[in-house]
């Protein structure tokens, strides 16, 4: 399997802009997570699905933030407008949670979005 | 409100020691404790999972210890190498719940 797919890798992009972050998860996994990282405040949960359904989303900070999954191999993370704040590596990650593994997270390579 | 502690923000030990990294939690109830590595510029990656009835947990020169009651988890490698050095997360899973992760501790073995 190819391991969960982000795209773009980088991007700078100014304030106000829209950002769109897209994600492919690993085929078969019924949990799809979005978390930011930044040095600051480490590894943030914003928003997660199951069966492609928003279980939990308060981690999104602010409206401006929106996230889908229109079916099970693809999620986008938007930002829009997007500000300076934003700048951070968003993850995509996926899981196929058992009782035997919990919620074993795979992760993607990360999005490095530059808000200037 | 909830909240891990990782022990350090950074670990430096010479090569061949043991590497000891402590996760502290509080106001949670996991079913599972997890560690990952993440190397700079990559994604996390899993490591090891413990049960909340198990106590100890191997892989290769790599054990964890899980103890409810302190609400404490334990890291450790043995016989640390160069290529060891990395930042460790650890992170709860209260059940079918999305993980929640500390910041990290990162580690450095000189050789």
């Amino acid at each position: 399997d190819a391991g969960v797919i982000q795209s773009p890798r980088h991007e700078v992009t100014e304030m106000g802009q829209e950002v769109t972050l897209r994600c492919k998860p690993i085929s078969g996994h019924d949990y799809l997570f979005w978390y930011r990282q930044t040095m600051m405040r480490g590894l943030e949960l914003l928003i997660y699905f199951n069966n492609n359904v928003p279980i939990d989303d308060s981690g999104m900070p602010e409206d401006r933030f929106s996230a889908k999954m229109p079916n099970a191999s693809f999620s986008t993370l938007k930002i829009q407008p997007s500000e300076p704040r934003d700048s951070a590596v968003y993850f995509c990650a996926s899981s196929p949670f058992t009782r035997s593994s919990g919620n074993t997270i795979y992760f993607g390579e990360g999005s490095w979005l530059t808000v200037v | 409100s909830q909240k891990i502690e990782q022990n350090s923000e950074a670990l430096n030990i010479q090569e061949g020691k043991t590497a000891t990294l402590t996760c502290n939690y509080t106001n949670y109830s996991p079913a599972y404790l997890q560690w990952y590595r993440q190397d700079p510029g990559r994604g996390p990656v899993f490591l090891l999972l413990i049960r909340e009835n198990e106590k100890e947990k191997r892989k290769e020169r790599l054990k964890v210890t899980f103890d409810t009651t302190l609400k404490q988890s334990l890291f450790h490698i043995t016989a640390s190498q160069p290529a060891d050095s990395a930042t460790y997360l650890c992170a709860l899973d209260q059940a079918g719940t999305a993980l929640i992760f500390g910041k990290g501790t990162t580690l450095s073995v000189s050789s």
